[in-house]
């Protein structure tokens, strides 16, 4: 089945500590996404690619950082330097960067701090 | 600032009853809205999308409906079942690109015996 895989789905992060959420799809999408989800706020975008070797900010970028070196994969590190990092994380693609394209979620990462 | 609300925060019925959630939106250009199904633990899945020259759209017992002029959005469940518990998310673009969406934090419903 086509879909997008995050991995792993419960992640602990110690302090100073940077931790890797990884994302991948099959559904040969060229544009992917990492959003964040807090209690009682809309998802909010990290970052986004709409190509391989090209990926741009989004509304809350610092303290975070990703890599597209391949179509199918789009891992986000959570640096020591996001303060709050506590959430939940989800990726999504979709076919291009186009709004009226729907966008495929996986199904999200929560990381919490020990 | 683009916002979306949406309303109620939460909401309970019994099954088999049906519901309407809202969406009002203060996005400027409009794009298009979508409605999205986000069961607990799990990532959202798109239900509908609309554009402006829309006004309603059906995927099974979902039917969302679209006031451009108004800026307003509902999506009604008909018959509703012990699966649609979850939360519904109305997201809004404001252009023609899926890095300017404006999302709404969601109606919470559950649906009991």
């Amino acid at each position: 089945d086509g879909g997008i895989t995050q991995s792993p789905k419960y992640l602990f992060r110690k302090e100073g500590q940077n931790v890797t959420l990884s994302c991948e799809q099959n559904l040969n999408h060229d544009a992917m996404y990492w959003y964040r989800q807090d209690p009682g706020q809309g998802l909010r975008l990290i970052y986004y690619s709409q190509i391989v070797n090209d990926f741009q900010k989004g509304d809350i970028a610092e303290g975070y950082s990703v890599s597209r070196e391949k179509k199918e994969s789009f891992p986000l590190t959570v640096t020591s330097a996001q303060k709050n990092p506590t959430a939940f994380y989800l990726c999504a693609s979709s076919m291009d960067g186009r709004s009226n394209q729907p966008q495929h979620f996986g199904d999200g990462t929560r990381l919490s701090i020990l | 600032k683009n916002q979306v609300e949406q309303s109620p925060q939460s909401l309970i019925i019994l099954e088999g009853k049906n519901c309407t959630l809202q969406c009002n939106y203060t996005v400027s250009p409009f794009s298009n809205l979508r409605w999205y199904k986000q069961d607990t633990g799990r990532g959202p899945v798109s239900l509908t999308i609309m554009t402006f020259s829309e006004n309603t759209k059906s995927n099974g017992r979902y039917t969302a409906t679209l006031d451009a002029d108004t800026k307003q959005s509902s999506l009604h469940i008909t018959a509703s079942q012990l699966s649609d518990s979850a939360s519904y998310i109305c997201v809004v673009s404001d252009t023609g690109t899926a890095s300017k969406l404006t999302f709404g934090t969601g109606t919470r419903l559950q649906v009991t015996l």
